[in-house]
């Protein structure tokens, strides 16, 4: 996990309001990921960044946005929470857009 | 639809044996194989990385990758308690340049190494 941190580690919110978070790396690489994991469909990439500015969706991007202003965070917010957000979520970054690094992830129940 | 399929678990071992993980993938573009391990409630962590035909041998682990018949393995000698995690697969296709790294993972399989 060194040099990516995530916050916050831990969440509980309730259905309909916004949430958000957030990647930060110190290692100035060009890539980042949001992942989300769960049982019996593993990790799964929501969207993902090539670039400041760069941002594009993945495999389950609906009800999800991101925002990368600086080459070092990377946002994630939850328009409008659901029950069925309720899940792990990974940061990764990668420096040439191959091998992919993960941070310690976040927590988030959804009420 | 791209998918990464593991041999399903969960696969138990003594100490000291050999693990076998497999795993096979559907896109023939894929040109980048990773496997992960994954303790329980940690995030994963790299092991190996494989691009090319053939084995990659580091330290007990061994990945075989067979871009033909669209399959690659992770092998663990000498398998030791501290080896049990969940292994994941993943593969990056990169098609044209321009998959941005995007990774396909499969579902994971967990290795129980027993004393």
């Amino acid at each position: 996990d060194a040099g990516i941190t995530q916050s916050p580690r831990h969440k509980v919110t309730e259905t309909g309001t916004p949430v958000t978070l957030r990647c930060h790396q110190t290692e100035n690489h060009r890539y980042m990921y949001w992942y989300r994991q769960d049982p019996g469909h593993g990790l799964r990439l929501i969207h993902y960044s090539y670039g400041v500015k760069d941002t594009d969706k993945g495999e389950v991007s609906d009800g999800y946005s991101v925002s990368r202003s600086k080459t070092e965070d990377f946002l994630l917010t939850l328009e409008s929470a659901t029950s069925s957000q309720t899940s792990v979520y990974f940061c990764a970054i990668s420096e040439k857009g191959e091998t992919q690094y993960f941070g310690p992830g976040t927590r988030l129940l959804v009420l | 639809q791209k998918e990464v399929e593991q041999n399903s678990g969960p696969l138990s071992v003594p100490e000291g044996a050999i693990a076998s993980l497999n795993c096979t993938y559907s896109d023939r573009g894929s040109q980048s194989f990773f496997w992960y391990r994954q303790y329980s409630g940690k995030s994963p962590e790299l092991i190996m990385s494989i691009y090319s035909n053939g084995d990659k041998e580091d330290g007990r682990f061994t990945a075989q990758l067979n871009k033909a018949s669209q399959y690659v393995s992770l092998l663990i000698r000498d398998s030791q308690p501290s080896d049990s995690a969940t292994y994941l697969c993943a593969v990056n296709t990169n098609a044209g340049g321009t998959s941005y790294g995007k990774l396909t993972f499969g579902q994971g399989t967990i290795l129980t190494v027993h004393p």
